[in-house]
């Protein structure tokens, strides 16, 4: 079955700071990645997804994600975070119509 | 283009009681998928409903039903309520399977 792990909990980064946040896949084929942010108290925002192609893929409010396939990776990225980056990090895999999410990255930005 | 809608936002509900969650996809989307958000599970499918066909289901009991009407809006259901499922549900649209699912802003719900 398809799963995404994501071996951080927690992570706490000042603003300013790279971020890079890990996510890795088990799937036989070309998995379908996508990576969703959530503040609290809101349902979950798109940030970037991979289906196939350029493995470097570029998403909104400046987030990328690399998927590499010899790592069974899909880790998220930012060159400079911000205070408004504090929120919860999922990643995904699986279908449009049914998902299969990673337990989150809660990041936390200091000021 | 309004986005995912969900009502209500919040609920309180008591033990062996049922309840009706509600949500309006983005025009033009067929497909509606249903999410259960808790501390200790994390996100869990729930079921997804595609012109008011039901075509992937979760592991859930079968006290939690859903079914979608001929304008893509789709209803959830959960009967004899435990505390347990006290959760954020979330619903999410899509065109079809290859597109981006958009998620609403979720129902609180909390069994006393």
């Amino acid at each position: 079955a398809q799963s995404v792990t994501q071996p951080d909990i927690h992570i706490t980064v000042s603003e300013g700071a790279s971020l890079e946040l890990r996510c890795n896949y088990s799937y036989g084929a070309t998995p379908y990645l996508f990576w969703y942010v959530q503040s609290p108290g809101q349902g979950l925002q798109l940030l970037l997804k991979y289906f196939s192609g350029d493995t470097l893929v570029q998403g909104i409010k400046g987030f990328e994600a690399e998927f590499k396939r010899s790592q069974s990776s899909f880790n998220l990225r930012k060159p400079s975070v911000h205070w408004s980056d504090a929120a919860e990090y999922f990643c995904g895999t699986g279908t449009a119509s049914k998902l299969t999410f990673g337990t989150g990255t809660r990041l936390q930005v200091m000021l | 283009k309004a986005g995912v809608t969900q009502t209500p936002r919040y609920l309180i509900k008591t033990r062996g009681q049922q309840v009706t969650l509600s949500c309006s996809p983005i025009s033009g989307h067929r497909s509606v998928s249903w999410y259960q958000q808790t501390p200790g599970q994390g996100l869990q499918f729930l079921f997804e409903y595609f012109s008011e066909t039901q075509r992937n289901k979760g592991n859930f009991p079968g006290r939690f039903s859903g079914r979608q009407f001929s304008n893509s809006r789709s209803e959830m259901n959960v009967s004899t309520l435990e505390l347990g499922d006290s959760a954020l549900y979330l619903c999410a649209s899509s065109r079809d399977d290859t597109d981006t699912q958009y998620f609403g802003p979720g129902t609180r719900l909390t069994v006393l």
